[in-house]
């Protein structure tokens, strides 16, 4: 049971250039999420899914676009890597709990490694 | 989403107890508190969750009061590897949860 994956792990790109991270998880989690973390600071939230084919935007949204194809894979876009995006990235995967549904319980994430971005 | 604000850094000694208090004045009817443990280079963990009272694991304790409108993360007898950031966030099913959202976390450092 791997928990969260992601790839790459490191990645140095160049400004303007294009890249996907990978995130898949193994859990049958229907929640995905993606966020930044940069140097001293707390997670922002990038975008999110709660499903298989919905994505939805979080607190950062702009210059990433993100695709839930499968649900267990979740991918972030850069289509126009900036030197503004170099940060960490963390994946995060979380399940739907039957309390959720029914307007109680919380909602407990999983996280990966995280992947670190430098956009040059 | 309920707002929370955390002190930004703490210091503690090994061995010493350490109490982090989180106020969230505008806690949701259900609305649940959680606390993450992140450690440099590493994504966070969750330590421990709670609705009301308190709860104990076998990590930490939550101590909410009965307004919840704050809540506090005890971490019994600290060592040097409990030098970490420690996020508080509350939400639920009706006030957005589903879009987690982290605030700046309080960055405990413990000494020998």
């Amino acid at each position: 049971n791997a928990g969260v994956t992601q790839t790459p792990k490191f990645r140095v790109l160049k400004t303007g250039q294009s890249m996907t991270l990978l995130c898949a998880q193994d859990m049958n989690h229907e929640y995905m999420y993606w966020y930044r973390q940069d140097p001293g600071m707390g997670l922002r939230l990038i975008h999110y899914s709660v499903g298989e084919g919905t994505t939805a935007k979080g607190e950062v949204p702009d210059g990433y676009n993100v695709s839930r194809l499968k649900k267990q894979n979740f991918l972030l876009g850069l289509e126009s890597a900036a030197p503004s995006q170099t940060s960490v990235y963390f994946c995060a995967s979380s399940k739907l709990e039957e309390g959720w549904v029914r307007s109680s319980g919380a909602n407990v994430l999983t996280f990966g490694a995280g992947s670190r971005l430098t956009v040059l | 989403l309920a707002k929370t604000t955390q002190p930004i850094s703490m210091d503690s000694y090994e061995g010493q107890e350490v109490n982090i208090t989180c106020s969230h004045n505008n806690i949701a009817t259900n609305d649940y508190i959680t606390w993450y443990q992140q450690f440099p280079s590493q994504g966070p963990r969750f330590i421990i969750q709670g609705y009301k009272t308190k709860v104990t694991n076998e990590v930490a304790s939550l101590f909410i009061p009965a307004d919840r409108k704050s809540s506090t993360l005890s971490l019994p007898r600290v060592s040097l590897s409990d030098t970490a950031v420690y996020y508080c966030l509350v939400g639920g099913p009706n006030t957005g949860g589903f879009k987690t959202i982290f605030g700046a976390g309080t960055r405990l450092f413990v000494k020998a």
